[in-house]
């Protein structure tokens, strides 16, 4: 069974904090994703990697950073949190190449003070 | 331009109708896929259905279809026979092929409300 898992279903956090977000997986993906949804916005790419220590902006980039040391972990993190990003954060996962979906983990809703 | 478009932020449908939830894309690539996603109030994201550009018959999983118009560009997805349970968000998604491997674009959803 696919897994992709992410490290909080809900966080608190204070505006100004360093805020870490991990997602794993466990299908050996080489493309991971990070997405912000927001009502009546959809899904927005933060930023998408598709190879250890590789990573490219998506559509919203600003305000965070990624890293993947690992080819099964993607984090993304916020420098110094702020109330506009207070969202539901998706990470998915899925092959390179080949007609497969990507896989979701579960969401993490944050919400910044 | 948007690359993938839906119309209908909120629909309702009575219990065991059927129910078309729209979806137009934009896209000048050959070879491309659409997906639909159900999301329930828990947040998950549950994929539903599939279609490959190269797929002359319309995917059919269960109770779900999509009614693929490749001309027109849309790709509609139909729920026969409506559940309570059906009652959800449901992403358009469209996959193209890139350099650096499969890039997703996604519409804004459509709400669904399941009467009984």
């Amino acid at each position: 069974d696919v897994k992709v898992t992410q490290s909080s279903r809900y966080l608190v956090k204070r505006t100004g904090e360093k805020v870490f977000l991990e997602c794993v997986q466990d299908m050996d993906h080489e493309n991971m994703f990070w997405y912000r949804q927001d009502p009546g916005l959809g899904l927005r790419l933060i930023y998408f990697s598709y190879d250890v220590k590789m990573k490219e902006k998506g559509d919203i980039p600003e305000g965070y950073s990624v890293s993947r040391e690992k080819k099964e972990r993607f984090s993304l993190i916020l420098e110094s949190a702020s109330t506009n990003q207070t969202s539901m954060y998706l990470c998915a996962s899925s092959p390179r190449k080949g007609k497969e979906t990507q896989y979701f983990g579960p969401g993490t809703r944050l919400l910044v003070l | 331009a948007q690359k993938i478009t839906q119309t209908q932020p909120g629909m309702f449908v009575q219990e065991k109708e059927a129910v078309t939830l729209d979806c137009t894309y934009d896209t000048s690539d050959q070879s491309y896929g659409l997906f639909w996603y159900k999301q329930p109030s828990s947040g998950e994201m549950i994929f539903l259905i599939y279609q490959g550009s190269y797929d002359e018959q319309n995917a059919t999983e269960g109770r779900y279809s999509l009614n693929f118009q490749k001309a027109r560009k849309s790709a509609n997805l139909v729920i026969s026979a409506s559940q309570l349970g059906d009652s959800a968000m449901y992403f358009c998604a469209m996959r193209e092929g890139r350099r650096n491997g499969n890039q997703f674009y996604f519409g804004t959803g459509t709400s669904l409300t399941v009467i009984p």
